[in-house]
């Protein structure tokens, strides 16, 4: 199994400024993804984070909207830049372990105003 | 592109009833199929999976069948309980996409005594 961390768990920002969304796991995890769960709706893959390296990111996300970085195999940040209230969200970290059972952190819920 | 077609919630049972929630998929290849449950203020579990056709995931009492003909994984369970009030979401992986899951919109259900 694999135990997730995020920080902050929430906040509420203003528009304009950027937040920074820290994901820990417990063990070392194959790969590790961005989720997006806008309010009333589904949840949206981001990104997957590579580590080293620039993430790959889903249609309709960019780097320079949602820059992600991943220094070693069980941490992972994601920055939400130049908010807008359409960002308001809760933002999930996932892992994928060696077993490939996949799991959630607790999430971040990001209010914009 | 993949997609999850759940039935719109939210549904509401009484205790003890038996529970259905439909769900289709369109996908290429083989996917993997899963249920997610979240429960109130809780993060994102796995609830059960199946990994190619025929298969039967359960857990809980919870089943869900891997039907390619039908392109379905309808989740069921006999008799719910309160405590299986949460949101549920059926979702996919495609072919070699471990950890990138597509998500259906989640249904909301609710268990009274």
């Amino acid at each position: 199994s694999a135990v997730i961390s995020q920080k902050p768990s929430r906040d509420i920002c203003q528009r304009g400024t950027s937040l920074t969304i820290q994901c820990q796991v417990d063990s070392q995890v194959t790969m590790m993804f961005w989720y997006r769960q806008q309010p009333g709706q589904s949840l949206t893959l981001i990104a997957t984070a590579n580590q080293g390296s620039e993430a790959t990111y889903e249609s309709g996300f960019v780097i320079d909207k949602f820059p992600i970085s991943r220094p070693n195999l069980t941490f992972s940040t994601l920055t939400v830049s130049n908010m807008s209230p359409e960002d308001s969200s809760i933002y999930l970290c996932s892992v994928l372990t060696l077993g490939y059972e996949q799991y959630f952190g607790p999430g971040t819920r990001l209010t914009v105003t | 592109g993949d997609s999850v077609t759940q039935m719109e919630g939210p549904v509401t049972l009484s205790e003890e009833a038996f529970l259905t929630i439909n769900c289709t998929y369109t996908a290429t290849g083989y996917p993997s199929l899963f249920w997610y449950v979240q429960y109130p203020g809780e993060g994102l579990q796995l609830l059960l999976k199946a990994t190619k056709a025929d298969d039967k995931g359960s857990n809980k009492g919870f089943e869900a069948t891997y039907r390619k003909e039908t392109t379905s994984f309808h989740l069921e369970k006999g008799s719910v309980q309160v405590s299986d009030s949460a949101v549920y979401f059926c979702a996919l992986a495609g072919g070699t996409s471990y950890g990138k899951l597509t998500f259906g919109q989640g249904t909301i259900l609710t268990v009274h005594p």
